[in-house]
């Protein structure tokens, strides 16, 4: 069935790096895609979402970048700090149904 | 104001007993889901309610089911658990059905033995 999923389950980084995260999906149906942050010991926290119609978004610290015609997502963090240490998942969805989610990509970072 | 809360934290269980677990959404939140996390599958979607209706429903078997009060408050019941029902139970509020902006619980983690 169509899913999504992430391209590295972990991703080291140094304290003060950009940090870029990627997703691939499959349903060119949906209409959002979010990321979420999970710190151990806690449920999702959403973080930034962006529309199918829409190709780069914003937050502080955070753009998501949408690139349709690969099916791709991407979450850059910029000036990565020990606080941005988390599992990180991408989820898809589509108007009226339930966010489909990744699996994960384990982001670790060293000062 | 106050986030999700999901109550108990913790469960221990026996195989082929039940349990029930609680779910109160943000306050004005009327959609409340239900998610199973495990290491091996991730976050699998359960059920979603919406005025106490079931709006969504995941791909588990009818072991698994729930219900949403007037007061959107939720739970979720496993009837004759296995040992493969072991995990994170995760609920998630929000104000409409399936917002994007979705806010989780802290989970019940359920050990099943």
């Amino acid at each position: 069935g169509e899913s999504v999923g992430l391209h590295l389950p972990t991703l080291s980084v140094q304290e003060g790096d950009n940090s870029i995260i990627n997703c691939a999906y499959s349903n060119s149906a949906s209409d959002y895609f979010i990321w979420y942050k999970q710190e151990s010991g806690k449920g999702p926290q959403f973080i930034i979402d962006i529309r199918s119609n829409m190709d780069k978004r914003q937050g502080q610290r955070v753009t998501v970048l949408l690139n349709k015609t690969v099916k791709h997502l991407s979450l850059q963090i910029a000036a990565t700090q020990p606080g941005d240490s988390a599992v990180y998942f991408c989820a898809e969805n589509q108007a009226g149904t339930a966010l489909i989610f990744g699996k994960g990509t384990t982001l670790s970072v060293s000062s | 104001k106050a986030g999700v809360t999901q109550t108990p934290r913790y469960l221990i269980k026996t195989r082929g007993q039940q349990v029930t677990l609680s779910c109160s959404p943000i306050s004005g939140h009327r959609s409340v889901s239900w998610y199973q996390q495990t290491p091996g599958q991730g976050l699998q979607f359960l059920f979603e309610y919406f005025s106490e209706t079931q709006r969504n429903k995941g791909n588990f078997p009818g072991r698994f089911s729930g219900r949403q009060f007037s007061n959107s408050r939720s739970e979720m019941n496993v009837s004759t658990l296995e040992l493969g029902d072991s995990a994170l139970y995760l609920c998630a509020s929000s104000l409409e059905v399936m917002r994007t902006e979705a806010f989780f619980g802290q989970g019940t983690r359920l050990t099943v033995v």
